[in-house]
């Protein structure tokens, strides 16, 4: 199986942009879609990009993803920081037996 | 509108069984895979689980819940089960109920905590 890596953390100040990256481990980046979480505190994750860059309807285009085979890595980009996108960011792929795997998640920070 | 609310969570001792529900409404149940995932307090998300649409004939586990946990699904009751046996601490966390829409977790429910402590 592979695994997905991410940073712990990430800050930013509001109105900028940021990209948390997401890098697999094993196998190609490309194999399988990517998709994003977002998770505030004590609420349940919510996708804000699916296919790899693909919004789910009501996530604001403030949000974008991409995938990039020479690094072999996934990201999500915010560009416009809100304090309100302060939250847990969570990648999620999927193995040959169509299992979940997630990244081990980033905090970012609007400050 | 879609919604899945999880139940049956609690204390437990180590070594001891619990069965986790979701309740799922406002879609066709049975047209979905749907899938367990958990969050250890503090921690990210662990995929534990997911069964297929219809019948359920297909499932699979993570390696760390493989022998001891069972998925399982009720489309008559629209309903989804976990159940867990030879709980361990490392076992505690919030439990979620997810839709799984093609490797997609597009709806979660807001999760049931279970904790394992003697």
């Amino acid at each position: 199986n592979f695994m997905l890596t991410q940073p712990h953390s990430v800050s930013e100040s509001p109105g900028k942009t940021v990209t948390i990256s997401c890098t697999r481990s094993s196998g190609s980046i490309a194999s399988n879609y990517v998709q994003w979480y977002q998770q505030r505190p004590g609420s349940a994750p919510s996708a804000v990009i699916y296919e790899d860059n693909q919004r789910p309807s009501g996530v604001p285009d403030r949000f974008s993803g991409s995938i990039d085979s020479s690094s072999n890595s996934a990201s999500l980009t915010i560009s416009g920081l809100k304090t309100e996108d302060e939250a847990d960011y969570y990648c999620q792929s999927y193995d040959s037996n169509n299992q979940g795997v997630f990244g081990g998640g980033t905090k970012l920070t609007v400050l | 509108q879609v919604q899945l609310v999880e139940s049956g969570g609690g204390l437990v001792k180590p070594g001891g069984s619990l069965r986790l529900s979701c309740a799922a409404s406002g879609f066709t149940f049975s047209d979905y895979y749907m899938s367990w995932i958990r969050q250890a307090p503090g921690k990210g998300l662990e995929w534990v689980s997911y069964i297929s649409s219809y019948s359920g004939g297909t499932t699979y586990y993570a390696d760390s819940v493989k022998g001891r946990f069972t998925i399982s699904r009720d489309n008559a009751k629209n309903s989804l089960y976990l159940q867990m046996n030879s709980l361990t601490a490392e076992d505690t966390a919030v439990y979620y109920c997810a839709r799984d829409s093609a490797f997609l977790y597009d709806y979660w429910g807001q999760g049931t905590l279970v904790t394992v402590s003697s």
